[in-house]
């Protein structure tokens, strides 16, 4: 498959808490970019790292990137009852087409 | 709220019938992407425009069409409808057509359900 596969597929947490989801891939890729998906809503773009980084932040949300195992993780600390969604990472893949994982289902519990 | 305007919301119809599905970008975005969201194959891409022309195509079967118009929207015809192209429809925008060098905003989707 030529899909990215996201790790694990659900999470439940204790709010305050932090999680970490993983995304891995079988092509090379330019960047790869995390999104979130409330229930039955449109993804609202998270973060976008570039091949050539290993690390970025923005706010609570920390991606890293290892190009050489095809993997990236997203975490986000201290965890609120906001953050239960969908997360799903997506890439560009040889063909140029947009692929996204089947992403992890956080579930903050109060 | 993504700026991307989906129309309509809900869509109920049978078997072997035609719909269209509507999709404003994002003010000054050109390109537009069409994905389809259903439980057992997740988020698949459909097909991207960009500025009028067709620029990535997808797993979009041929019942399927989509087109961008010179006002840039967009419409994605679906036709002879099966019971499992029941789904949720996204459209999505960016400013280029290079993605994901872009980051894409995503419109509130269509959900449509075949009977």
């Amino acid at each position: 498959s030529q899909q990215g596969e996201e790790d694990p597929q659900a999470l439940s947490i204790q709010e305050g808490e932090n999680a970490t989801m993983n995304c891995s891939y079988k092509t090379s890729i330019n960047n790869l970019q995390w999104y979130r998906q409330n229930s039955g809503r449109g993804l609202v773009h998270l973060i976008l790292i570039r091949s050539n980084e290993r690390e970025k932040h923005s706010g609570r949300l920390r991606v890293t990137l290892d190009t050489s195992k095809k993997s990236s993780s997203l975490l986000i600390t201290a965890s609120r009852a906001a953050d239960t969604a969908s997360y799903f990472c997506a890439f560009l893949n040889r063909d140029d087409k947009i692929i996204f994982g089947k992403g992890t289902r956080l579930h903050i519990l109060p | 709220d993504s700026g991307v305007t989906q129309t309509p919301k809900h869509l109920i119809t049978a078997t072997g019938q035609r719909v269209t599905l509507r999709c404003s970008p994002r003010s000054g975005d050109l390109s537009v992407y069409w994905y389809q969201q259903s439980l057992d194959q997740g988020l698949q891409f459909l097909i991207q425009y960009y500025n009028g022309e067709e620029r990535a195509k997808g797993n979009i079967l041929e019942r399927f069409s989509a087109q961008q118009f010179p006002d840039l929207h967009s419409e994605l015809n679906l036709s002879s409808l099966e019971l499992g192209d029941s789904a949720l429809y996204f459209c999505a925008s960016s400013l280029s057509g290079q993605s994901p060098y872009n980051e894409q905003f995503f419109g509130p989707g269509t959900r449509l359900t075949v009977l």
